[in-house]
């Protein structure tokens, strides 16, 4: 299995209600970020959290990371119609280049 | 201030032709990564360049593709011979590239390719 594994793999909630997703991940981080993508577009970056972070806050979103869990969940409350998207973490790995991305949470949100 | 710029947005390849996907990074960005996504999946990293040098191309087949960003113009994934399997999505992302690497990356639009 692939570091940055997200769970769940898709989730729909009513608009106003809370939105939790997971991603778990294998080998030592130096950050993790999360991303979101609209359908047929780039990603755009939500909130970047360092290995030694445990909670980050940017607006209706907030982001935490357990590093003796390996895993971190991104939570978007109030949830709006427009927040309706795939989630990504991306992950780092210590000594290297490369992001590595989860398959991604597909989150709807019904008005 | 422009964002990262990819073109073209949508190519369409038959297969055995060469395909050849650009991106122009952010201003005053000086990493570049590429990365392929197949419909319904995560991002899969394929190389990661900083001007005129490949840093880290792990994730890109051997044969067939290829990648540059020369000092002057836009980075360049290059895939030769394409093939069905070929037809994704290609990300460009860019990065200021004064931590190392490890730091924010902002995307493209991305290229569409289908391989007929």
């Amino acid at each position: 299995s692939q570091q940055g594994e997200e769970d769940p793999q898709a989730l729909s909630i009513q608009e106003g209600e809370n939105a939790t997703m997971n991603c778990s991940y294998k080998t030592s981080i130096n950050n993790l970020q999360w991303y979101r993508q609209n359908s047929g577009r780039g990603l755009v970056h939500l909130i970047l959290i360092r290995s030694n972070e445990r909670e980050k806050h940017s607006g209706r979103l907030r982001v935490t990371l357990d590093t003796s869990k390996k895993s971190s969940s991104l939570l978007i409350t109030a949830s709006r119609a427009a927040d309706t998207a795939s989630y990504f973490c991306a992950t780092d790995s210590t000594g290297g280049f490369k992001t590595i991305f989860g398959a991604g949470t597909r989150l709807f949100v019904k008005a | 201030n422009a964002g990262v710029m990819q073109n073209p947005r949508h190519l369409v390849r038959r297969r055995g032709q060469e395909a050849r996907l650009r991106c122009s990074p952010m201003k005053g960005h000086s990493h570049v990564y590429w990365y392929r996504q197949l419909p319904e999946e995560g991002l899969k990293f394929m190389v990661y360049l900083q001007k005129e040098n490949i840093i880290d191309e792990s994730g890109m087949p051997k044969e067939r593709f290829s990648a540059e960003f020369p000092k002057e113009g836009p980075s360049i994934l290059r895939i030769q011979q394409v093939v069905r399997g070929d037809s994704a999505a290609y990300f460009c992302a860019s990065s200021p590239g004064d931590t190392g690497g490890q730091e924010t990356q902002y995307f493209g639009p991305g290229t569409r390719l289908l391989v007929l």
